[in-house]
This record gives structure tokens, sequence and C-alpha cells, in this order.
């Protein structure tokens, strides 16, 4: 059984651009989770979706970051304007249910110079 | 408050045994998780242990969670290099949302 998919692995961007990560979640899974997770930390979360609903976004830097999951299985994250502080690696998650354990996806190494 | 605590290093021989520990916060959290992490990685889910347990184990894992006092650790029995990693212990709230700690880097030496 495939894992969660992450792409790209890794983007290098100048800061003001826009960036796109995308996510496929585990088949069947309906909870997808996006986090950020800075250097030497531990992974943060920015918002979960219950199939299309975002039902957790409270961590979601609004002015900047935006994320859709239309049609309920893959997702995209957004950043634009990007700056240099978005540096970090963002992981995508999923589980099958709500409080499921999580499966995470190898991650895209965001490098904004 | 939400808070999950480790240590950040720590070193041990190849063959010895390595015991990672965590303390939370959150007493109404209904799981417990442990990850690793190696570079480059993402998260690989290592094991978990129901909140009404007080031990588990799986091959040469051993989770302990002493509930009262809000400790959790995992024991690695017979460290191998390829256990290099960070481990994450994580707590999940009722709000279903997952709380990481800093992380564990362990180093194996031979």
């Amino acid at each position: 059984e495939a894992g969660v998919v992450q792409s790209p692995r890794y983007k290098i961007i100048e800061k003001k651009q826009p960036v796109a990560f995308w996510c496929n979640p585990i088949s069947g899974h309906n909870t997808l989770y996006w986090y950020l997770q800075n250097l030497g930390q531990g992974p943060e979360l920015l918002i979960r979706y219950e199939n299309e609903e975002a039902v957790d976004d409270s961590q979601l830097p609004k002015d900047r970051f935006s994320a859709e999951r239309l049609k309920g299985v893959d997702s995209t994250l957004k950043i634009q304007p990007a700056e240099l502080g978005d540096s970090a690696v963002y992981l995508c998650a999923s589980s099958g249910n709500r409080g499921d354990t999580q499966y995470f996806g190898p991650g895209t190494r965001l490098t904004v110079l | 408050g939400e808070d999950v605590e480790q240590s950040l290093f720590l070193s041990v021989r190849e063959g010895d045994s390595s015991v990672i520990n965590c303390t939370y916060t959150d007493s109404s959290s209904t799981y417990l998780y442990w990850y690793k992490q190696e570079p480059g990685a993402g998260l690989q889910l290592l094991t978990y242990i129901f909140s009404n347990m007080d031990m588990k184990q799986d091959q040469r894992l051993t989770v302990l969670l002493n509930k009262k006092d809000k400790h959790l650790s995992l024991r690695i029995a017979d460290t191998q290099t390829g256990d290099s990693a960070i481990y994450f212990c994580a707590e999940i709230l009722n709000t279903d949302k997952l709380i990481f700690g800093t992380g564990t880097r362990l180093q194996v030496f031979p």
C-alpha cells in the first residue's frame, strides 16, 4: 500500500515568490493534515481537513498561506508571497478518520532566499 | 496547557539499551506516540500506547507510561547504528490535535 505522497521534495525560491506543495494521502484516509517543522523542532499543525472541509485552521497564517482539498482526496498548500522565515519542512499526514493514527509523508523542504 | 518536553541528545554504544524520556502536560491525552525521523525523511510511526496502559512491548521497543507523573519513555533494546535518528514523542488531545516534543537525537556509536 502506498504511503502519503508529497511533491516536490525540495524547493528553493526567492522571497516574495509564490510556492505550492502537493499531498496525496493514503487511499481511503478521510483526514488530512498539514504540519510545519522548523529546524530542530517538532512538527506543528497548520490545518486539518475532514474530507474537503477545513475543520482546524487556527494555526494557519491566513494572510499569506492558503490550502485546499477540493475533492476530499489530495490537497495543496500555498504560500504567497513567501518570506525568509517560511524556510522549513512542510509535512503532510493522513489518518483514516478523526483521532486515528496519523501517517506522515516525506515532507517538502522549502528554502527561501 | 499543551507542552511536551524531551531531552535533546542521547548517545549510546551499539548493543546497549537506549532510553528516551518524555514528559507531557495534558492529562486528557488518549494516546501517546513515538515517531522516528531520519535525516531528510518524514516521520515514521514506531509505536503508540493507549493512556490506560502502563506498558507496551513491540520487539526491541518497550514503552512505559506513568500517567500520574505524565511521563513516557521509549526503551530500545540492543541499539543498532540504524537506530540513529531523531525520536519524537507526541500526545493527542481531545481535539485530535497531535502535540509533538522537540525531539531527541539518538546517536549510536560502535
